[in-house]
């Protein structure tokens, strides 16, 4: 099995600019998480799907924070426009189903926004 | 609204010691709890899951303990090895949250040879 796949692994872009980061999930996994990771706030939930149903979005800093997922293997999460604060690594995560299943986390794309 | 503390914070053993990495919560009601580790640059591994209903788990040289009604869990490292040197997370799904992993401060642990 391949892992939880991520792309880009890096990201540097300007301010304003659109940002799209890319996560595969595990095949046979229903259940996607993004988390945002930095050094002043640690790692946090962003928004979680199940079953490509968003179902906690309240981690999602502002509008400008949209993802989704087009199909059961596949997410987008997209900043528009950026700004240098969403400067973090990015990291999602699958897993089997909810509440009980071990999540598996992929190795992240690391933004930079200057 | 939950809290999990990690301490220390940083650990500095020689090889071959044994060691305990300590987790605290705030909120008993969770549902499990997972270690991690994250060595730098690089993504989460999963060590290991303790659901709410289990006192501990075990995967080789690694084993924790969860005690849910005083908030605490533990991951002791028997004979550590260098290769050991990461930051440990520990996190929590607190009940009637769905799958929010709350996560830990973090211990950086480096075995030193």
């Amino acid at each position: 099995d391949a892992g939880v796949i991520q792309s880009p692994r890096h990201e540097v872009t300007e301010m304003g600019q659109e940002v799209t980061l890319r996560c595969k999930l595990i095949s046979g996994h229903n259940s996607l998480f993004w988390y945002r990771q930095t050094m002043m706030r640690g790692l946090e939930l962003l928004i979680y799907f199940n079953n490509n149903v968003p179902i906690d979005d309240s981690g999602m800093p502002e509008d400008r924070f949209s993802a989704k997922m087009p199909n059961a293997s596949f997410s987008t999460l997209k900043i528009q426009p950026s700004e240098p604060r969403d400067s973090a690594v990015y990291f999602c995560a699958s897993s089997l189903g909810d509440l009980y299943y071990e999540q598996y986390f992929g190795p992240g794309t690391r933004l930079t926004v200057t | 609204k939950q809290e999990v503390t990690q301490i220390p914070a940083a650990l500095s053993v020689p090889e071959g010691e044994n060691l305990v990495l300590n987790c605290s919560f705030t909120d008993s009601a969770i549902y499990n709890l997972q270690w991690f580790r994250q060595d730098p640059g690089k993504g989460l591994t999963s060590l290991l899951l303790i659901q709410s209903s289990q006192r501990e788990q075990t995967s080789g040289r690694l084993n924790a303990s969860l005690d849910k009604s005083s908030g605490r869990s533990t991951l002791y490292i028997a004979a550590s090895q260098p290769g050991d040197s990461a930051t440990y997370l520990c996190a929590v799904v607190k009940t009637g949250t769905a799958s929010k992993l709350t996560f830990g401060t973090g211990t950086r642990l480096q075995v030193t040879l």
